[in-house]
């Protein structure tokens, strides 16, 4: 079963614009960590955040933001002013305490930034 | 800062050929993981190991075999190569313990099988 959604296949946005990308996660576990990788085009995953099941603060870092809302299982990212830069795949993943190392990676969605 | 190197970039096989991707990382990482990443379908495990010369499998471990002889070494063997494998293949490494929920990607490899 699939433990992590992005529902979010694809957006496009224009530079400037902000974008939010939706992260929802299933699981029984108490505690858990969350992440969100960026994959540009050259390809290798380039980690952003990790957040564990305790720690419900919004946490900020330049251009970008995440919200974590453990009512409603969700941990969204959003990008303020967005930039070409921006343009690549994002991937919400889940680590679930109760195992051993491994990762549950969401489908990812694919963010175009326009000039 | 951790580095998770992977022999290939770009590879192109031919069906039938026994195919060997190799996966380095140099900080001494207990665990190591292979995914295939599929337009659509995200990353998916294909096999992981916690220590030398243990391998788990993953989600999709069918038509792959891995070898982890040495530490900092885990390899991805195709058998015999189909058509269904092409794919990009990522390499991952972490901690064991306390930070082992955060992995680090190595830049992937693209497979061509004709």
């Amino acid at each position: 079963a699939q433990k992590v959604t992005q529902a979010q296949t694809e957006i496009s946005v224009v530079e400037k614009e902000d974008v939010t990308l939706d992260c929802v996660y299933e699981t029984r576990d108490t505690t858990y960590y969350l992440f969100w990788y960026k994959q540009p085009p050259s390809g290798e995953l380039v980690f952003l955040i990790r957040r564990n099941s305790f720690d419900e603060q919004n946490e900020i870092s330049g251009r970008y933001s995440w919200n974590f809302q453990k009512s409603t299982s969700s941990f969204n990212f959003t990008i303020t002013a967005s930039q070409v830069v921006d343009s690549a795949v994002y991937f919400c993943a889940l680590f679930r305490g109760s195992t051993l190392g491994r990762l549950y990676f969401g489908r990812g969605t694919q963010l175009t930034v326009w000039p | 800062d951790v580095k998770v190197t992977q022999s290939s970039r770009y590879l192109v096989k031919r069906t039938g050929e026994k195919v060997f991707l190799e996966c380095v990382q140099d900080m001494d990482h207990e665990n190591m993981f292979w995914y295939r990443q599929d337009p659509g379908l995200g990353l998916r495990l294909i096999y992981f190991s916690y220590d030398v010369k243990m391998k788990e499998k993953g989600d999709i471990p069918e038509g792959y075999s891995v070898s982890r002889e040495k530490k900092e070494r885990f390899s991805l063997i195709l058998e015999s190569a189909s058509t269904n494998q092409t794919s990009m293949y990522l390499c991952a490494s972490s901690p064991a313990g306390l930070s082992q929920e955060t992995q680090y990607f190595g830049p992937g490899t693209r497979l061509l099988v004709l």
